[in-house]
């Protein structure tokens, strides 16, 4: 049983179309999260959820939506995709925030042409 | 600030020992993790230090220094198979986070 789980894994789109990547964990966690990973591998931070609340917002584009409908789901909602965009994207949960092992999706890797 | 760095690029001969440095700067600091990702894959845990010390998991260990903002993990008898990049992570109660380095990309040869 996958303990993360992201839809889609790949997903290619072109330039100013919306998508959304949805993620679900089993874990009973209390909090999730969405990373980007670019080409460098550098894994940052996007959002940060607890118990269906926002707590951590990065700095990101507000053309990055998260939305937590319970605390088992947080999905990924993109609009008007720019090519800067293109990246893997990682969910993650943790039973709390900032203090317990994170565990991880299987990323999404967003292409946008 | 929050701040982590760590070495971009290691390379290792199989069979021997490596160690993956890792200095960290972070407010709430509540841990350092350590994880591994395979190309194309998702990052997987491996260690989690809060208190001073060394803890050892098989073949890899994972040391903390708070007072110097430093860790390291070492792995031992190295096989092909442990050719990955290797992620330093630490946790931040007060911010709410995990904020990962840029990653250590380890490359074993025969």
């Amino acid at each position: 049983d996958t303990a993360v789980s992201q839809t889609p894994k790949y997903l290619v789109t072109q330039m100013g179309n919306d998508k959304s990547i949805k993620c679900e964990q089993n874990l009973g966690h209390d909090t999730m999260y969405w990373y980007k990973q670019d080409s460098k591998k550098f894994l940052k931070i996007m959002f940060s959820y607890n118990n269906k609340e926002l707590i951590i917002n990065e700095t990101v584009p507000n053309r990055f939506s998260p939305k937590s409908p319970d605390k088992a789901h947080l999905n990924l909602h993109i609009n008007s995709l720019e090519l800067g965009d293109s990246a893997v994207y990682f969910c993650a949960s943790s039973q709390e925030p900032g203090g317990t092992e994170a565990f991880f999706g299987q990323g999404t890797r967003l292409t946008v042409v | 600030g929050q701040n982590i760095d760590q070495p971009t690029e290691m390379t290792a001969t199989e069979g021997a020992i490596v160690q993956i440095n890792c200095t960290y700067q972070t407010s709430g600091f509540n841990g350092l993790f350590w994880y591994q990702q395979h190309a194309g894959e998702a990052p997987t845990f491996l260690s989690y230090n809060v208190l001073d010390g060394l803890e050892e998991k098989g073949r890899f260990s994972s040391f903390l220094s708070r007072s110097k903002g430093y860790s390291y993990l070492l792995l031992k008898e190295l096989q092909m198979k442990d050719s990955a990049s290797y992620l330093c992570a630490a946790a931040s109660s007060s911010a709410s986070k995990i904020i990962f380095g840029s990653g250590t990309r380890l490359s074993i040869r025969p």
